[in-house]
């Protein structure tokens, strides 16, 4: 079936800092990937997503690459700030009608000043 | 903005009780969605439904069922609650049928059940 496994936390990065919170899926088909971000006490939104292999998903700094060949989909930001500490997601969904996400175990991010 | 609202932040139960977790949505969504999150295993699919009257099971459905009576609205019901089911637990809608499709999250109900 379709997994999500993402890099164990939590990060604790320094502000400037790059960041890099690893994802790869197991899936078949052609699936959409997504990144969902969890502030304190909120519930998830969206913050990007790539829907075919190659495509660059990119927003508030962030970006992730859909790497067909790895089956990857990383977050990168080049330059973190004390506002991006939350809880990071990353999701796969392939299924046909309402979307069923599958959602990796999350990795919570610390940004200290 | 999509206003995904979960009736209660903060729920206490007892084992054995039947619990209502409510969830509304104001932007006429067909889908709407039921998660459990728990730590380190990220979200998991309890239910959903894509029209009213219509519901599927996820991939946890034990011990679950669930109510859509009015498109904008979505229940969980735990028959019986356990200690077992104590988790924070998200409601989500969205529209269309493409799987590129966001989804809205309420902002959760923690449910402790003693």
């Amino acid at each position: 079936g379709n997994s999500v496994t993402q890099m164990e936390g939590p990060v604790t990065l320094s502000e400037e800092a790059f960041l890099t919170i690893n994802c790869t899926y197991t899936a078949t088909g052609y699936p959409s990937l997504f990144w969902y971000v969890q502030y304190p006490g909120e519930g998830l939104q969206l913050l990007l997503k790539a829907t075919k292999a190659d495509d660059k998903g990119s927003n508030k700094g962030f970006e992730a690459t859909y790497r067909k060949e790895t089956t990857s989909f990383h977050l990168e930001k080049g330059s973190v700030q004390v506002s991006d500490s939350a809880v990071y997601f990353c999701a796969l969904s392939s299924g046909q009608g309402a979307q069923k996400l599958v959602f990796g175990q999350g990795t919570r991010l610390t940004i200290n000043p | 903005d999509v206003k995904v609202t979960q009736s209660s932040r903060y729920l206490v139960k007892r084992t054995g009780e039947k619990v209502f977790l409510e969830c509304v949505q104001d932007m006429d969504h067909e889908n709407m969605f039921w998660y459990r999150q728990d730590p380190g295993l990220g979200l998991r699919l309890i239910y959903f439904s894509y029209d009213v009257k219509m519901k599927e099971k996820g991939d946890i459905p034990e011990g679950y069922s669930v109510s859509r009576e009015k498109k904008e609205r979505f229940s969980l019901i735990l028959e019986s609650a356990s200690t077992n089911q104590t988790s924070m637990y998200l409601c989500a809608s969205s529209s269309g049928t493409g799987v590129w499709e966001k989804l809205f999250f309420g902002s959760g109900t923690q449910l402790s059940v003693l």
